[in-house]
């Protein structure tokens, strides 16, 4: 069955670091994967797509890569701030079946500290 | 620009009672999405409708839950009757199109305690 596996570990890291979160996935083809961000008692917001004939993707201090041979995502946030904390969730979407169905993972909770 | 709008957005009740959760999808937007959320189960997409009509309920957990859309600004997830491992954050999404890989744009969430 599909699989969408996010380290649910929280990820510690100090200001100005580099914040890289994975998202891996098993029997699936993707043709394209979503990043979200969600905040404590709030919905998901959009970040950031990637198509599976692109390796990498920019928005800002963020950076999303999609390896379709590992079947991983990375998602990286760069020179990180306590305001960057949150958890972020990914969705890899397969062209083959019908509509917008997304399935998301688990995500992840990130922590910046001053 | 108003996003989805949800409501309630907290709702306490006992096992047995009926739950009638709404929401407001963006407007012009004509895919919309219900997820609930729990720590042990993540997001899970119980149904999603697609020009008010119900395209997969596969998601939905059993026939105590039922979801419609009458017209393209409003829909509702029932619970009847509810159990108190119906207790989750329920979401409503929107985004336009069929078959796009357009963004959803989720609700605030209405967050359900059932005793």
């Amino acid at each position: 069955s599909q699989k969408i596996e996010q380290n649910s570990e929280a990820l510690n890291i100090q200001e100005g670091k580099t914040a890289t979160l994975t998202c891996n996935y098993t029997n699936y083809s993707p043709a394209y994967l979503q990043w979200y961000r969600q905040d404590p008692g709030r919905g998901p917001v959009f970040l950031l797509l990637i198509r599976e004939n692109e390796k990498e993707k920019r928005k800002e201090r963020l950076k999303v890569t999609f390896d379709t041979t590992l079947k991983q995502s990375l998602f990286h946030i760069t020179a990180s701030q306590p305001a960057d904390s949150a958890t972020y969730l990914c969705a890899p979407k397969a062209d083959n079946n019908a509509g917008n169905m997304l399935t998301f993972g688990g995500g992840t909770r990130l922590m910046v500290k001053p | 620009d108003a996003g989805v709008i949800q409501s309630p957005r907290h709702e306490v009740t006992e096992m047995g009672q009926e739950v009638t959760l709404r929401c407001k999808p963006i407007s012009g937007h004509n895919s919309l999405f219900w997820y609930r959320q729990t720590m042990m189960r993540g997001l899970e997409l119980l149904i999603y409708f697609n020009n008010n009509v119900p395209i997969d309920d596969s998601g939905m957990p059993e026939d105590r839950f039922s979801a419609k859309m009458p017209n393209a600004s409003f829909s509702t997830l029932k619970i009847q009757p509810s159990e108190p491992r119906d207790s989750a954050v329920y979401f409503c999404a929107s985004t336009f199109g069929l078959a796009n890989t357009g963004e959803l744009f989720f609700g605030e969430g209405s967050r359900l305690t059932v005793l």
